[in-house]
């Protein structure tokens, strides 16, 4: 069974910068995965903010950006503000199979 | 402005079964892949089930595989999930989301979801 891993929590001081990753239990992970990656705030529905590694919404915040490093996918916060507190999940594709990480839960304090 | 809205979701004794559905406006959804994702009270994201635009190809989560059915009635711009053999650890929000992309890789709008409850 595949997993996707990410760290559990974070914290970010405000107009901070964070990394947040998402790593596979099958090895490396390459935009040939097609990261996508998700923000829920509390009591809402999640939302998209990356795709297929990099692209943003139209929605998409320009303080976020989504990149490969090493050998994980990174969802990067740059200029952290306190509406940025959330759950962050990736999403990892896997030939027909789809794997949620276990999310980041990101506070900034 | 793309809008998915859940409905169908409530309470359903452990073994029974319940279809939810998901209706779209603003997008007519026969241009699109579509997903189901659930989120179990105070857990994480869970994939569930997929659908190609035409409806011709499905993918199934290994936990509901033989127990859902994930279909869609384009001509009324609908998403369905049929569940049946309903287990206690099925209870959660169910999320219908829209995708774009040849392969299904390509995440946008979300709905608010629907509350699957499977309790006696």
């Amino acid at each position: 069974q595949t997993v996707v891993t990410q760290e559990p929590s974070l914290t970010v001081s405000p107009g901070g910068t964070v990394t947040l990753t998402c790593a596979s239990s099958t090895g490396i992970v390459t935009s040939g995965f097609y990261p996508n990656w998700f923000q829920q705030r509390p009591g809402q529905a999640p939302r998209t903010l990356i795709y297929s590694t990099k692209n943003k919404h139209s929605w998409t915040p320009a303080r976020f950006s989504g990149s490969v490093l090493g050998d994980k996918a990174a969802l990067t916060l740059s200029g952290a503000q306190p509406e940025d507190e959330a759950d962050y999940y990736c999403l990892l594709y896997y030939g027909g199979v789809w794997v949620f990480g276990g999310g980041t839960k990101l506070t900034v304090l | 402005e793309v809008q998915l809205a859940e409905s169908g979701g409530g309470l359903v004794q452990p073994g029974g079964s319940l279809r939810v559905s998901c209706s779209a406006s603003g997008s007519a959804l026969s241009s699109f892949a579509m997903f189901w994702v659930r989120q179990a009270p105070g857990k994480g994201l869970e994939y569930v089930a997929a659908i190609s635009n035409d409806g011709r190809s499905t993918y199934y989560a290994d936990p509901v595989k033989g127990r859902f059915t994930i279909s869609r009635d384009n001509s009324e711009n609908t998403l369905y999930l049929q569940m049946t053999s309903l287990r206690p650890d099925d209870t959660a929000m169910y999320y219908c989301v829209r995708s774009m992309g040849a392969i299904m890789t390509v995440w946008d709008f979300w709905g608010q979801g629907t509350l699957v409850t499977v309790s006696s």
